[in-house]
């Protein structure tokens, strides 16, 4: 079975700029989870959907936002990019939202803001 | 905000010794999990606790979630060179369905 999968590996944009992330889930996973592990912060979480809809949202400003499609894929976006915004940024999937619906990673995707 | 506390920060060990670390928390979590990350991937999940005081082993792996429900231990038996990575304890805000990781342990292991 196919673990979660990640688009692109890296990617590097200049300050300003807008980022476009993605993220295809394990297959039959219909919550997607996004965090950003930043040096020296650790891991930050981000933003929760599930069945389309933005269910909760970290403490982080409104340029960082997302959705998720249909098939339960989600894209991560970052608009007026700034440099602190460079990070690895992680999506998980679960099967669903009980205690025992486990969270599982992806590989990241590594931004780099210049 | 909930924060977890783990310790220690880094660890330098032999191969063949066993590994203890431990995270603590301000607030109660109902699931707390144990991932591993090495360079270039995401958290790889080791262990699930789901019950106050259940002790959980997965080969070398054992880690206990604690009684108070604010604290979580993961001990490695007989380290061997592909432990060597992050450590993160997690613990989950059910309902907001976030983890809150604790900073991490860096292992690394002299052979």
């Amino acid at each position: 079975e196919a673990g979660v999968t990640q688009s692109p590996t890296h990617l590097i944009k200049t300050r300003g700029q807008q980022a476009t992330l993605r993220c295809s889930p394990i297959s039959g996973h219909t919550s997607v989870y996004w965090y950003q592990q930043a040096l020296g912060l650790g891991l930050q979480f981000l933003l929760w959907y599930d069945e389309g809809e933005e269910r909760n949202r970290g403490n982080f400003p409104p340029r960082f936002s997302g959705r998720q499609f249909p098939n339960y894929s989600s894209e991560l976006n970052v608009n007026a990019l700034e440099l602190e915004d460079s990070a690895l940024y992680l999506c998980a999937s679960s099967l669903g939202t009980r205690a025992r619906d486990t969270q599982y990673f992806g590989p990241g995707t590594r931004l780099t803001v210049l | 905000g909930q924060q977890l506390n783990q310790s220690p920060q880094s660890m330098f060990i032999q191969e063949g010794e066993d590994v203890s670390m431990n995270c603590t928390s301000s607030s109660i979590f109902n699931t707390w999990l144990w991932y591993k990350q090495e360079p270039g991937e995401g958290p790889v999940l080791l262990i699930a606790l789901y019950k106050a005081g259940e002790l959980t082993s997965n080969g070398r792996l054992t880690a206990q979630f604690g009684i108070t429900r604010k604290d979580s231990f993961l001990n490695i038996s007989a380290s061997i060179p592909s432990d060597v990575g992050i450590y993160f304890c997690a613990g989950l805000v059910q309902g907001a369905q976030k983890l809150v990781f604790g900073q991490g342990t860096r292992l690394t292991i002299n052979p």
